[in-house]
């Protein structure tokens, strides 16, 4: 099993560019989350899926920020324009489990900066 | 607000030595206790998950929880170079998902 596959691992754009961040859950695996880290916040929860469907999106910052789960295969998580405060590190995770959320596991994360 | 608290550190220990992580947590209707381990420019990984009060044991790795405390510790043994990480401690509490600290770094010198 490859795990979370997310893309790009690096992303650099300037100030009101939009950013599209990519994840390809673990096959099988019914919830979705994306995080995001920072050493102030700590790791935050932006946006749960649970069988492709938004079940949380309290953590989504503000409406710059926008995620899609058009099939159980594939996440997007879209910030448009982008701010020098969004960069932090992006974690995309999936579980097997539908409540509970017993085990995450992770992506290798995207490191976002805006300039 | 549902709030997991954890000493940023870094906590420094000597090889072979036992290395204790705490966290408190605010929701007393907390259900489940995590222990994710992740290693610099890495993802989170999880080593330890506990539910009721007590001790689990894992190998080196010891979760200990407390809920009339709201306290729940990661005990690392015979600690290793290779146990340096940043600690970051997760409680569920059934409103849909995790709850994470923000990490204790841990350093483990030969």
């Amino acid at each position: 099993d490859a795990g979370v596959i997310q893309s790009p691992r690096h992303e650099v754009t300037e100030m009101g560019q939009e950013v599209t961040l990519r994840c390809k859950p673990i096959s099988g695996h019914n919830s979705l989350f994306w995080y995001r880290q920072t050493m102030m916040r700590g790791l935050e929860l932006l946006i749960y899926f649970n069988n492709n469907v938004p079940i949380d999106d309290s953590g989504m910052p503000e409406d710059r920020f926008s995620a899609k789960m058009p099939n159980a295969s594939f996440s997007t998580l879209k910030i448009q324009p982008s701010e020098p405060r969004d960069s932090a590190v992006y974690f995309c995770a999936s579980s097997p489990y539908s409540v509970g959320n017993e085990k995450l596991f992770f992506g290798s994360g995207t490191q976002l900066s805006v300039l | 607000q549902k709030e997991v608290e954890q000493n940023s550190g870094p906590l420094s220990v000597p090889e072979g030595a036992i290395a204790s992580l705490n966290c408190t947590y605010s929701d007393r209707g907390s259900q489940s206790f995590f222990w994710y381990r992740q290693y610099s420019g890495k993802s989170p990984e999880l080593i330890m998950s506990i539910y009721s009060n007590g001790d689990k044991e894992d190998g080196r790795f010891t979760a200990q929880l407390n809920k009339a405390s709201q306290y729940v510790s990661l005990l690392i043994r015979d600690s290793q170079p290779s146990d340096s990480a940043t600690y970051l401690c997760a409680v569920y509490s059934g409103y849909s998902t995790l709850t994470f600290g923000k990490g204790t770094m841990l350093l483990v010198s030969p």
